[in-house]
């Protein structure tokens, strides 16, 4: 069974930093892309980065590029968000997604003073 | 950037009767390589999103066969055949034939 679990949500200030992790287990990681989505309270869907298995390939949304950076270690079948500048629009729901087929339960990260 | 405009944004439904949601791109969404890369996904209350319907018109692994897809180029169709309570919640399509993905607003689904 496809199991994806995300932490490392939390509250953080305006301009300051967070980590997610999404760790992936039933399948093999890392013949997989991968997505961050991320939901603002009472929002829609929003794709915020997308990177191929052997992470060859990474792609951003402009509201995240140049802020955010996604990585992946296939060896512990983890993906990772490293997110800075954070901003209070950034608070949301972040999932991580095995492409689009399987989707985690999401961690929620709240940016606010 | 595509942008996916779904319509209605909301649709009150009868138990038992049809429902149809409508998206529709802003340009082609048939990728260099023939196919086209629009999936349909739900999100009941509190849950996070699970793909129904991908490249058009394949459901996906355990999905009801009262949902069904069609479309071609730029417009995309999603239809539940006899909706049931258990298909509360909202309906997003996605394009994944060019970065970035982009979503349509999303369409609720709720019973009358």
């Amino acid at each position: 069974e496809v199991q994806l679990v995300e932490s490392g949500g939390g509250l953080v200030q305006p301009g300051g930093s967070l980590r997610l992790s999404c760790a992936a287990s039933g399948f093999t990681f890392s013949s997989y892309n991968m997505n961050w989505v991320r939901q603002a309270p009472g929002k829609g869907l929003e794709w915020i980065s997308f990177i191929s298995g052997s992470s060859s390939t990474i792609y951003y949304g402009d509201s995240v590029k140049g802020r955010f950076t996604v990585s992946r270690d296939n060896a512990k079948n983890s993906l990772f968000l490293h997110m800075n500048s954070l901003r209070a629009e950034d608070t949301a729901v972040y999932y991580c997604a095995k492409r689009l087929d399987d989707w985690g339960q999401g961690t929620l990260v709240t940016v606010s003073a | 950037d595509i942008v996916m405009t779904q319509t209605p944004l909301s649709s009150p439904v009868t138990l038992g009767q049809p429902a149809s949601i409508s998206c529709r791109s802003s340009q082609s969404l048939v990728h260099s390589d023939g196919n086209t890369y629009l999936s349909w996904l739900q999100q009941r209350p509190g849950q996070p999103p699970r793909l129904l319907i991908y490249q058009i018109s394949n459901r996906f692994s355990g999905v009801p066969d009262r949902f069904s897809g069609s479309g071609a180029g730029t417009d995309f169709t999603l239809k539940i055949s006899r909706v049931e309570a258990e298909d509360v919640g909202v309906y997003y399509c996605i394009q994944g034939t060019q970065f970035p993905r982009t979503f349509g607003q999303g369409t609720k689904v709720e019973i009358k």
